[in-house]
């Protein structure tokens, strides 16, 4: 059963720290999608790719937030520094880049910034 | 962008069949809609997809009228255990930037 995995699962830090995320898409699924779930404002989207490419990642502060799929096994999301602010759950997804495209889900890594 | 509307919460009994509507006015010729379903501490999971008229598969019944502006998400027999948020999603032939609205939870009662 293919399933998109996300690490870590839990992480908690200082503010100010830097912090990387890691998903690892299903195999042979071309797109990439990154979310951060918060109670005040859903899901967000925060970017997506295609093949591994940028297409889109407007939803995401350009100041601190970088993401970034160095093959297309991985993909990262990382924020320099984090704030407080930043205190979330972020999902990766990934799916196949069709209109009938379903996007599959990791279990999420819930980032603490104290 | 196809921008949803969705009850915030429903509430409903033990066996009974839930309807969940949502609003898509602007979605555009080659839009899909899919439903996801979260639990807490969860992703959202694929529910059921269409485009137009019904589609029917082992967990849910998906119904889109003609215009296609809204689609009905009717969950037969719930049980407690669907109680969870349940988005509806509008996106294009690209995959592309496509928004979740702010879903709808379900709180099943026994």
């Amino acid at each position: 059963d293919a399933r998109v995995t996300q690490t870590p699962r839990d992480k908690v830090t200082e503010m100010g720290q830097e912090v990387t995320m890691r998903c690892q898409p299903i195999l042979g699924h071309n797109t990439v999608f990154w979310y951060r779930q918060t109670m005040m404002q859903g899901l967000e989207l925060l970017a997506y790719f295609r093949n591994r490419a940028p297409l889109d990642d407007s939803g995401m502060p350009k100041d601190r937030f970088s993401a970034e799929m160095p093959d297309a096994t991985l993909a990262t999301l990382k924020i320099q520094p984090s704030e407080p602010r930043d205190s979330a759950v972020y999902f990766c997804a990934s799916g196949t880049g069709t209109g009938k495209d379903t996007q599959y889900f990791g279990p999420g890594t819930r980032l603490t910034v104290l | 962008l196809a921008k949803t509307t969705q009850p915030i919460s429903m509430d409903s009994y033990e066996g009974q069949e839930v309807n969940i509507t949502c609003s898509h006015n602007n979605i555009a010729t080659n839009d899909y809609i899919t439903w996801y379903q979260q639990f807490p501490s969860q992703g959202p999971r694929f529910i059921i997809q269409g485009y137009k008229t019904k589609v029917t598969n082992e967990v849910a019944s998906l119904f889109i009228p003609a215009d296609r502006k809204s689609s009905t998400l009717s969950l037969p027999r719930v049980s407690l255990s669907d109680t969870a948020v349940y988005y509806c999603l509008v996106s294009g032939p690209n995959a592309g930037k496509s928004t979740f609205g702010d879903g709808t939870t379900l709180t099943v009662k026994p």
